[in-house]
């Protein structure tokens, strides 16, 4: 089975552009979940999203977005790049959604914003 | 209430040691707690978990205690190795719509 797939894997912006994220979960997982790693912080949650409907959220801007595909494939859209948007994005996909199903991450997408 | 708190940072252990990393929480309805292996370049995997119905579980070299009274919880690596040397997350969570919430992280570097 093909693991999670994030693309790209990196990623060069510039302040105040913005930009989209892909996320192709594993087959048959229909949760999809999204991390910002940057050190120190480890993982902060973004956003849970199941049946194409964002199921939680976590304490980000309304810059963060995403939206899920009938597919569960997933997008994550960032508006009005910060420098502090510098970090590791990571997808991870579940077979359910909510807290104790274990997910599964892709290796990520590295943006840097200049 | 959402906190998990670990440690060590960071940690250097000799091949054939014991690595300890220790977590604690403050939201006693959190019910699932896994532990998760990062390596360079990587997303993190899961490594082992637990429920607060058991105090340990064990999965080869990998042991995770569990202290419900205390509200901690710890991996023990055992019989550590070089190609053990990762990121450790541990992480808290709940049944249904509920976030998983992250400790930030313990680099381990196990040296020959």
């Amino acid at each position: 089975k093909a693991g999670v797939t994030q693309t790209p894997r990196y990623l060069i912006k510039t302040r105040g552009q913005q930009v989209t994220l892909s996320c192709s979960p594993i087959s048959g997982h229909r949760s999809v979940s999204w991390y910002q790693q940057t050190p120190g912080q480890g993982l902060q949650f973004l956003f849970e999203y199941f049946s194409e409907t964002q199921r939680n959220k976590g304490n980000f801007p309304g810059r963060f977005s995403g939206r899920q595909f009938s597919n569960s494939r997933s997008e994550m859209n960032v508006s009005t790049l910060e420098l502090g948007d510098s970090a590791l994005y990571l997808c991870a996909s579940s077979l359910a959604p909510g807290g104790d199903s274990p997910l599964h991450f892709g290796n990520g997408t590295r943006l840097t914003v200049t | 209430q959402q906190q998990v708190k670990q440690s060590p940072q960071s940690l250097i252990v000799q091949k054939g040691g014991i690595s300890i990393i220790n977590c604690a929480y403050e939201n006693t309805a959190f019910d699932y707690f896994p532990w998760y292996q990062q390596f360079p370049g990587k997303g993190p995997a899961l490594l082992i978990a637990i429920r607060p119905d058991v105090s340990e579980k064990k999965e080869g070299r990998f042991t995770i205690s569990f202290n419900k009274s205390a509200k901690q919880f710890s991996l023990h690596i055992m019989d550590s190795q070089p190609g053990d040397s990762a990121t450790y997350f541990c992480a808290a969570s709940r049944g249904g719509y509920q976030k998983v919430t992250f400790g930030t992280g313990t680099k381990l570097q196990v040296i020959p």
